[in-house]
């Protein structure tokens, strides 16, 4: 497609239950970032995948968050035992150069 | 630390006048800088960046950023406020160097556009 494309737009689970959340980059982007950006926040960065390379997990708050990128195709962040602090909107982004990035709608995700 | 400084939550502009958000960097070495905006319930929206050259950058919608070295600031402004740029609008930094192309966010700034 076009743009960046997350899945699903909303989320609702329930406390202690694990999700899973896809982002599809746009074809040829070799760049994806994750972040979460809580109600009234600014965006929390989490993690940043670059090509091949080893991605800079420094920005997952805890070991209960993961993610994963095969090559420069789809990423999944995986949540696990969720809380409710993690209620968020989760937003993706991919990027082929240093200057540009674009961001995807994002994921809504509500922990009751 | 790396940080991106938006100082006021809320900016209150009259429509047809013309409007500033403000944002202030604190990062090592030249950083490319960007704004975003995001209306509710939406992703956010690429506005404009500065890599290199002219200061003054254009961008959609009529916006553009004016980048201080000195004053490590990259305001955003726009010379006639429409109600419709009622958003949210973020100033984001990527350092040259390290965190592998991180971008750093502001909080955010709430821009309402009155009739």
């Amino acid at each position: 497609g076009a743009g960046v494309s997350q899945s699903p737009s909303n989320k609702v689970t329930e406390k202690g239950k694990d999700v899973e959340l896809r982002c599809d980059p746009i074809s040829g982007h070799t760049a994806l970032y994750w972040y979460r950006q809580r109600l009234g926040q600014g965006l929390e960065f989490l993690i940043y995948f670059q090509g091949n390379s080893a991605p800079d997990k420094s920005g997952l708050p805890s070991d209960r968050f993961s993610a994963e990128r095969t090559g420069e195709s789809v990423s999944t962040l995986t949540i696990q035992r969720t809380q409710q602090e993690d209620s968020a909107v989760y937003l993706c982004a991919s990027g082929d150069n240093p200057y540009g990035y674009t961001f995807g709608s994002g994921t809504r995700l509500t922990v009751v | 630390a790396q940080s991106v400084a938006q100082p006021e939550d809320q900016v209150n502009v009259a429509e047809g006048n013309p409007l500033t958000v403000k944002c202030t960097y604190s990062v090592s070495g030249n950083p490319y800088l960007f704004w975003y905006v995001q209306y509710p319930n939406r992703g956010l929206q690429f506005l404009l960046k500065y890599i290199t050259g002219d200061n003054l950058v254009k961008g959609s919608y009529g916006f553009e950023a004016e980048f201080n070295k000195s004053q490590t600031s990259f305001h955003l402004k726009k010379p006639s406020a429409l109600v419709s740029d009622s958003a949210l609008y973020f100033c984001a930094v990527r350092p040259q160097t390290g965190s592998q192309g991180n971008l750093i966010f502001g909080k955010g700034t709430k821009l309402s556009v009155k009739p």
